[in-house]
C-alpha cells in the first residue's frame, strides 16, 4: 500500500503556539496535499504541493516536502482554536489516484 | 463543497441485507470515488469512477459494487452486509486545481451493521 503515515498521531498545543506535522509515504509520488477534518465532517483540502517543489506557503500553513526521504511536514502557525482539527496527508503516484495518511489528531487549547 | 450530496446520511442495517449509498454531484465532474474511513486507519479507497459506466477498484473493494450510470450519479452497494461494514463512508470528486488534482469530499454517510 502506499498509504502515508502522519506523525505524531495527536498533538496538543495551546492557542498561538505553532503546530508541526509529519507525513510519511512509500512511493514516487506526482504531488502531496494536505487536508483538514473537523470532527463529523468530510475533509477540506489545504494546499498541494507539486514533487518538483520543496517548499509552499498558505496564509498561515508552510509546508515542505522531501523527496528523497519521502516526507512532508505541515506546519501551522499562531494556532487558534478553531484549528483544532484532524490532518491528512495524501500522495497521489498516478494521476486521480489518492491515498490517505492515518492522520494527526490535532488540539488547540484556547 | 463542490455540490457533493450523500443519502442516506445515517443508516442501520443488519447483518446480511443489501444496502445502497448514494453519491450526487452537480458539476459535471468525470472522477468520483468512494472511500471509507475507520480509526487507526485513515480513509481507504473502495471503488472509483472516470467516467460513465467506467469503474475501477480501490485496496478495499472486497464485499462492494458500484455503478455510474449518470455523470451526477455513483452508487455503492454493500451486496449483503457484515459488521466489519459498520463505517463512515465519503465520497468524493477530483478536479484540476494548482498544477495537480485536488479531492472535495461529501458528508459522509455513517452506516451501522448490527
Amino acid at each position: 500500500s502506499q498509504q502515508g503515515e502522519e506523525d505524531p498521531q495527536a498533538l496538543s498545543i495551546q492557542e498561538g503556539e505553532n503546530a508541526t506535522m509529519n507525513c510519511s509515504y512509500k512511493t514516487s509520488i506526482n504531488n502531496l496535499q494536505w487536508y483538514r477534518q473537523n470532527s463529523g465532517r468530510g475533509l477540506v483540502h489545504l494546499i498541494l504541493i507539486r514533487s518538483n517543489e520543496r517548499e509552499k506557503h498558505s496564509g498561515r500553513l508552510r509546508v515542505t516536502l522531501d523527496t528523497s526521504k519521502k516526507s512532508s511536514s505541515l506546519l501551522i502557525t499562531a494556532s487558534r482554536a478553531a484549528d483544532t482539527a484532524s490532518y491528512f496527508c495524501a500522495t497521489d503516484a498516478f494521476p486521480n489516484q489518492f491515498y490517505f495518511g492515518t492522520g494527526t489528531s490535532l488540539t488547540v487549547i484556547p | 463543497d463542490a455540490g457533493i450530496t450523500q443519502s442516506p446520511r445515517h443508516k442501520v442495517t443488519e447483518t446480511g441485507t443489501p444496502v445502497t449509498l448514494r453519491c450526487h454531484q452537480t458539476e459535471n465532474h468525470r472522477y468520483m470515488y468512494w472511500y471509507r474511513q475507520d480509526p487507526g486507519h485513515g480513509l481507504r479507497l473502495i471503488h472509483y469512477s472516470y467516467g460513465v459506466k467506467d469503474t475501477d477498484k480501490g485496496e478495499v473493494s472486497d464485499g462492494y459494487s458500484v455503478s455510474r450510470s449518470k455523470t451526477e450519479d455513483f452508487l455503492l452497494t454493500l451486496e449483503s452486509a457484515t459488521s466489519s461494514q459498520t463505517s463512515v463512508y465519503f465520497c468524493a470528486i477530483s478536479e484540476s486545481r494548482g498544477g495537480g488534482y485536488e479531492q472535495y469530499f461529501g458528508p459522509g454517510t455513517r452506516l451501522t451493521v448490527t
